[in-house]
This record gives structure tokens, C-alpha cells and sequence, in this order.
């Protein structure tokens, strides 16, 4: 596509339920990053994808966060038992190269009432 | 502890001053990079710099990086209303291949 497409947009939900957001990056990119953003902060890196294989899972906060990417295109990121403290924009980016620059999607709010 | 950390925080300025924003890290890079952010959702990139290269432009803007001193600068010439953003530095230490942000300026244009 155009660009990254990230959905939904917008998530509320319970704590204690599970939540999948996914990304579609730019086709032909290799490379897919997930980062979260908290209120006010800057990004924080959670995982990287170059094409199905994720070799620095190294960012995502607990084992009831987890990310698989398939065909090497679409991503999609889990939280399993959702936590109020999960609450957070999550941005995906790719990128044709590793060293290139980032194209970002617009992200997914989370809240976790 | 943050790689990149931006200065200042946040920056307001009149329509038509250029703005500075620098950006100070820890280890040796490969690469740094500025985006800006628009109402807390997805970024743009601005411009690329490789750590063999001391100066870049783009339109009105320019990037310096200082690799002896692990700083970078990003500099808007002219600036408009529309550049009301907060503006981002991210490097991806050498021998990885993830870019790791700054805490971001909040730059304020006032027309």
C-alpha cells in the first residue's frame, strides 16, 4: 500500500482482556518495528521483525506481550490480560533496508479502563 | 537510561525565527535520524545523516552531527506555524539495527 496502515485506530478495553493490533506495513519492506508511546514520553522500542523472523524481542515489557508476522508483510502485537499500565499509543513502522529511514503508521491508542 | 536525549524540552518561538533543537547520545552510532510528531500519533521522517557525514539540508532544514562530541543539531530556518510539532532525534547504535528515540522537543511556532 500507499503507506503503513495500522487498526484499529482506537481500542478500549477491560483489563484483564486480551487485545490484537495489527500493521500492514509498506509492501516491500523488509524491515517492521513496533514502538509504544506513553503520554507526553518518547518512543519506546518493543520489537523488530526483518521479514517473519524477530531477531531482538528485547523491548516487549512482559511474556504476556508477544508479535508474530507472516508472508513478511502484516504484523500483529498481543496483549493477553491487559493492564491499565498498557495503556499507550502503539506506532508500527517499516522500512526497505534496516539502515533506512522509518515510515510510521498512525498508530493505535490503547486504553485500559 | 535514554541513548538520545533532545534539548530543549520544549521551544517556543515567532513565526519566521529559526529554531535549534540538539540532540546528545551515548555510544557510537551508525546512523541518526529526526522525525517530527503531530499530535501524538504517527511520524514523519525529516532526514537521515551517516555518522560519516558532518551536515545535511533539507528545504529549511539543516542537520549538523558532531560525532567526537555524540551530538547532533537540527536546525528550521524561517519558521511557520505549521512547523508546530515535536521534533525527535533516533540513532541506532552500532552493531544493532534499531533506532532508539529521544525524549523529543516541543516546538511551539506562534504566528
Amino acid at each position: 500500500g500507499a503507506g503503513v496502515s495500522q487498526s484499529p485506530s482506537n481500542k478500549v478495553t477491560e483489563k484483564g482482556k486480551d487485545v490484537e493490533l495489527r500493521c500492514d506495513p509498506i509492501s516491500g519492506h523488509t524491515a517492521l518495528y513496533w514502538y509504544r508511546q506513553s503520554l507526553g514520553q518518547g518512543l519506546e522500542f518493543l520489537i523488530y521483525f526483518q521479514g517473519n523472523s524477530a531477531p531482538d524481542k528485547s523491548g516487549l515489557p512482559s511474556d504476556r506481550f508477544s508479535a508474530e508476522r507472516t508472508g513478511g508483510s502484516v504484523s500483529t502485537l498481543t496483549i493477553q490480560r491487559t493492564q491499565q499500565e498498557d495503556s499507550a499509543v502503539y506506532l508500527c513502522a517499516s522500512s526497505l533496508e534496516q539502515s533506512y529511514g522509518y515510515t510510521f503508521g498512525s498508530g493505535t491508542r490503547l486504553t485500559v479502563v | 537510561s535514554q541513548q538520545g536525549e533532545e534539548d530543549p524540552q520544549a521551544l517556543s518561538i515567532q513565526e519566521g525565527e529559526n529554531a535549534t533543537m540538539n540532540c546528545s547520545y551515548k555510544t557510537s552510532i551508525n546512523n541518526l535520524q529526526w522525525y517530527r510528531q503531530n499530535s501524538g500519533r504517527g511520524l514523519v521522517h525529516l532526514i537521515l545523516i551517516r555518522s560519516n557525514e558532518r551536515e545535511k539540508h533539507s528545504g529549511r532544514l539543516r542537520v549538523t552531527l558532531d560525532t567526537s562530541k555524540k551530538s547532533s543539531s537540527l536546525l528550521i530556518t524561517a519558521s511557520r506555524a505549521a512547523d508546530t510539532a515535536s521534533y525527535f532525534c533516533a540513532t541506532d547504535p552500532s552493531g544493532t539495527y534499531k533506532y532508539i528515540f529521544g525524549t523529543g522537543t516541543r516546538l511551539k511556532v506562534l504566528a
